[in-house]
């Protein structure tokens, strides 16, 4: 069955230290999302791309990247780790293609940073 | 600025009775309208959509949309423990493939 996983699941790291979360779908869905949810927040969307080599800023993008070279993968990379940057991160798919917009999320990463 | 919004509850019902969760948007251009379902330290799970005006109905859920009043709300009958969850609603419009979420709203079913 088509999925689509996170790894890790859970990740300690210090502050400013780089940190890559990965995403990883078999949906082969032209749109990838990176979500981060905090108390008091709901979901907040980082980065998104609907396409190999297409990346876009959301919200909340500073502090992280994202880049796409294949249609399966959307690893997003956390340049200096901060302690604001504590949170559950979500990556969601969606096919992109018409009008099909629901999205599918992932498992999930609770990272913390100390 | 588009705004998606639901009482964040918590919504307390009995076992057997009908839950009924709201969602209002404040964009008049919206056309897509999701409900999710994200258990405690879960990832949200896509329960419902609904493009058209009217009610939607799969299984024990059922979806009404009302564009004209900018509302959305999603109905769960014969409500059992295990729907207690949190409930998040989300809206796209314009052919953007973004969705603004709402912060979601608490529900719990008592025994």
């Amino acid at each position: 069955d088509a999925e689509i996983t996170q790894s890790p699941r859970h990740k300690i790291t210090e502050t400013g230290r780089q940190v890559t979360l990965a995403c990883h779908q078999t949906w082969n869905h032209n749109n990838m999302f990176w979500y981060r949810q905090d108390l008091g927040h709901g979901l907040r969307l980082i980065h998104y791309s609907y396409g190999v080599h297409d990346t876009n800023k959301g919200e909340v993008s500073d502090g992280y990247s994202v880049s796409r070279s294949n249609t399966e993968d959307l690893p997003l990379t956390l340049e200096s780790a901060a302690s604001s940057q504590t949170s559950v991160y979500f990556c969601a798919s969606s096919e992109g293609l018409g009008d099909s917009y629901e999205q599918y999320f992932g498992p999930g990463t609770r990272l913390t940073v100390t | 600025q588009k705004e998606v919004e639901q009482n964040s509850g918590p919504l307390s019902v009995p076992e057997g009775a009908i839950a009924s969760l709201n969602c209002t948007y404040s964009d008049r251009g919206s056309q897509s309208f999701f409900w999710y379902r994200q258990y405690s330290g879960k990832s949200p799970e896509l329960i419902m959509f609904i493009y058209s005006n009217g009610d939607k109905e799969d299984g024990r859920f059922t979806a009404q949309l009302n564009k004209a009043s900018q509302y959305v709300s999603l109905l769960i009958r014969d409500s059992q423990p295990s729907d207690s969850a949190t409930y998040l609603c989300a809206v796209t419009s314009g052919g953007s493939y973004i969705p603004t979420f709402g912060r979601g709203t608490s529900l719990i079913v008592h025994p």
